[in-house]
């Protein structure tokens, strides 16, 4: 059973650019989660995607967005990169229809280094 | 903003010694949950309490939860080295919605 997978595992960006992250949930779940965590503090909560749809949003700026495919499997993109956006980008999926939501299973995450 | 504080920051222990994290949030919560960060990498699910539950026990590893005094603790019986990591606590505030976390405690278990 393949846990969450996340593509590419590293990333190095120039300010300015655009950057999107992939991420693959579970088996069997069907909401997804993205955080961002900088180095030397935990993560932070970007948005939650399940059905398709955006259900909650961090504090972060629009220049944050996401999709969510019918598979389930997501797309966290990020435009007119900083240098602040240099992070560990992680996934998480959980199975909402199931019940069993609580647990958050994460991925390995991407990192993102901006130059 | 991170709602959890986790306390030690960090914490040196030799290995077959006992390690013990403690973390404070601020709103009232669903449930907590510890997660352990190895270098960087994915987090690792450690364990789940519920706001109901008083104690949980997984292996080496029990969690308190007092949710009058809004902390939560993380004991780790017989250290060994492969503990050392970074651990977090999060907290669900209404069951499936998004974690929040604290700042963590990073662990070294000297052999």
């Amino acid at each position: 059973d393949a846990g969450v997978t996340q593509s590419p595992t590293h990333l190095i960006k120039t300010r300015g650019q655009q950057v999107t992250l992939r991420c693959s949930p579970k088996s069997g779940h069907d909401t997804v989660s993205w955080y961002q965590q900088a180095l030397g503090q935990g993560p932070q909560f970007i948005f939650q995607y399940y059905e398709e749809e955006e259900r909650q949003r961090g504090n972060f700026p629009d220049r944050f967005s996401g999709h969510q495919f019918p598979n389930y499997s997501s797309e966290l993109n990020v435009n007119a990169l900083l240098l602040g956006d240099s992070a560990l980008y992680l996934c998480a999926s959980s199975p909402l229809l199931r019940g069993g939501w609580d647990e958050q299973y994460f991925g390995p995450g991407t990192r993102l280094t901006v130059t | 903003s991170q709602q959890g504080e986790e306390d030690p920051q960090a914490l040196s222990i030799q290995e077959g010694e006992n390690a013990t994290m403690n973390c404070s949030y601020k709103t009232s919560i669903n449930n907590l949950q510890w997660y352990r960060q190895n270098s960087g990498r994915g987090l690792v699910h450690l364990i789940l309490i519920r706001s109901n539950e008083r104690e949980k026990h997984s292996g080496r590893l029990r969690v308190t939860l007092d949710t009058s005094k809004k902390s939560s603790s993380l004991l780790i019986t017989a250290s060994r080295a492969a503990d050392t990591a970074s651990y977090f606590c999060a907290t669900d505030e209404t069951s499936g919605s998004r974690l929040t976390f604290g700042e963590g405690t990073q662990l070294t278990v000297n052999p």
